[in-house]
């Protein structure tokens, strides 16, 4: 139990639904982030929240779509994705202020994407 | 461009050591990291080095060379439970973290 939680941890979706994922942190951090892991490949660090604004947005496609509502809660909204973008969706907080990363990340256990 | 380099997997045999090596090259360094990931699991932290040296922690010892852009993790008495990958990570000069793509590493009774 790392005290970040995400749910569901599987989900399988049509390249024509809207899904989302949730995440919710239990640690009192202020920092939020999505990161996408593909197999073999580093992990890629989608959207950054400090103290709920958006800070970061790595060239990520808008059919992403990030929330979040206070700083204890981040959601990832999904809508016409494509087969390639089939990954584990990890959640991560950490206790960071203006910096990017200024400690070490506490990962939730991620959300396995299938998009068909 | 940045990287990270790690092997991709290895195997090593319950009880011995296994050393997995890192190395990097990027715009600037603030630190790096350690995380071990258990397959289906959250990445968990494991160290933090940013000075040159070794640092020990139980069976798991961490070795950063910031003149050679290398770092390792080591570790001892070698476990089953120690089966799962294996992520470094750097911190560059923007305060980014750069991940290399992990490594496997495999247990064998």
């Amino acid at each position: 139990e790392t005290g970040v939680t995400q749910t569901p941890r599987h989900l399988v979706m049509g390249m024509t639904n809207k899904k989302s994922l949730k995440c919710e942190q239990h640690l009192g951090h202020n920092a939020m982030y999505w990161y996408k892991q593909s197999a073999k490949k580093p992990l890629e660090l989608m959207f950054v929240y400090n103290f709920k604004e958006q800070t970061e947005n790595n060239s990520v496609p808008s059919r992403f779509s990030p929330e979040c509502p206070n700083s204890s809660h981040l959601f990832l909204h999904l809508h016409t994705l494509q087969p390639e973008d089939s990954a584990l969706y990890l959640c991560a907080s950490s206790q960071a202020g203006t910096e990017i990363v200024t400690g070490e990340l506490f990962f939730g256990e991620g959300s396995r994407l299938t998009v068909l | 461009g940045q990287n990270i380099d790690q092997p991709t997997e290895m195997t090593a045999t319950e009880g011995a050591i296994v050393q997995i090596n890192c190395t990097y090259q990027t715009s600037g360094f603030n630190g790096l990291f350690w995380y071990q990931q258990h397959a289906g699991e959250a990445p968990t932290f494991l160290s933090y080095n940013v000075l040159d040296g070794l640092e020990e922690k139980g069976r798991f010892s961490s070795f950063l060379s910031r003149s050679k852009g290398y770092s390792y993790l080591l570790l001892k008495e070698l476990q089953m439970k120690d089966s799962a990958s294996y992520l470094c990570a750097v911190v560059d000069s923007n305060y980014q973290l750069i991940w290399g793509a992990g490594t496997k590493l495999i247990i064998k009774p």
